[in-house]
């Protein structure tokens, strides 16, 4: 399985809302990034788990908290975002550079836009 | 920034014809990754080349790689419409564990016309 599965594919909140985007992996990759990307734009890092530790935080503003409760699993909570919140949230998970491998597999994003 | 560029912006082209875009990055590099993302989805990886190799083939893809120069292009022979999509160039800052930051490149938009 060489699959990153992101939910929702997408969503719209509130100013005032709390939600959370979620990202899956079952090929026992040990590091998992989220990015935001902007229209026309490439990819923003914002944090990396290395072995479900918080290994990378590029400055994020605390309305987006990250989570990592296993391996597999990648959470981004979201809360009082502002409309220039409004991205495509990527998740992508990687083996690791001690294997000799640098490739990121990629979830297909999700679409969110704060209203 | 560490951001590297790539040209051309956008390039659109005949099926059949070839497309080569170009990448330059500005620090020194383990290995150099190509990826593609089709419109609004997630990227797909496409092809590594470690600094130690000047080129490297895959099916319709060829990348070169000048480390004095710090550059890199990709050549996607016979196009075809469904290869439209943006392309990114990307550099490996590795960080120990298991933690690798790429720093992307500006992309390249291919439109393929049938």
């Amino acid at each position: 399985d060489t699959e990153v599965t992101q939910t929702p594919k997408h969503l719209v909140m509130g100013m005032t809302n709390k939600k959370s985007l979620k990202c899956e992996q079952h090929m026992g990759h040990r590091a998992m990034y989220w990015y935001k990307q902007k229209a026309k734009k490439p990819p923003e890092l914002m944090f990396v788990y290395s072995y479900e530790k918080l290994s990378i935080n590029e400055s994020v503003p605390s309305r987006f908290s990250p989570e990592c409760p296993n391996s597999s699993l990648l959470n981004l909570h979201l809360h009082a975002l502002q409309p220039e919140d409004s991205a495509l949230y990527l998740c992508a998970s990687s083996q690791g550079g001690g294997t000799g491998r640098y490739e990121q597999y990629f979830g297909p994003g999700t679409r969110l836009t704060v209203t | 920034s560490q951001q590297g560029e790539e040209d051309p912006q956008a390039l659109s082209i005949q099926e059949g014809e070839n497309a080569t875009m170009n990448c330059s990055y500005k620090t020194s590099i383990n290995n150099l990754q190509w990826y593609r993302q089709n419109s609004g989805r997630g990227l797909v990886h496409l092809i590594l080349i470690r600094s130690n190799e000047r080129e490297k083939h895959s099916g319709r893809l060829r990348v070169t790689l000048d480390t004095s120069k710090k550059s890199s292009s990709l050549l996607i022979t016979a196009s075809r419409a469904a290869d439209t999509a943006s392309y990114f160039c990307a550099t490996v800052l590795p960080y120990g564990g298991a933690t690798n930051k790429l720093i992307f490149g500006t992309g390249t938009l291919l439109a393929v016309q049938p």
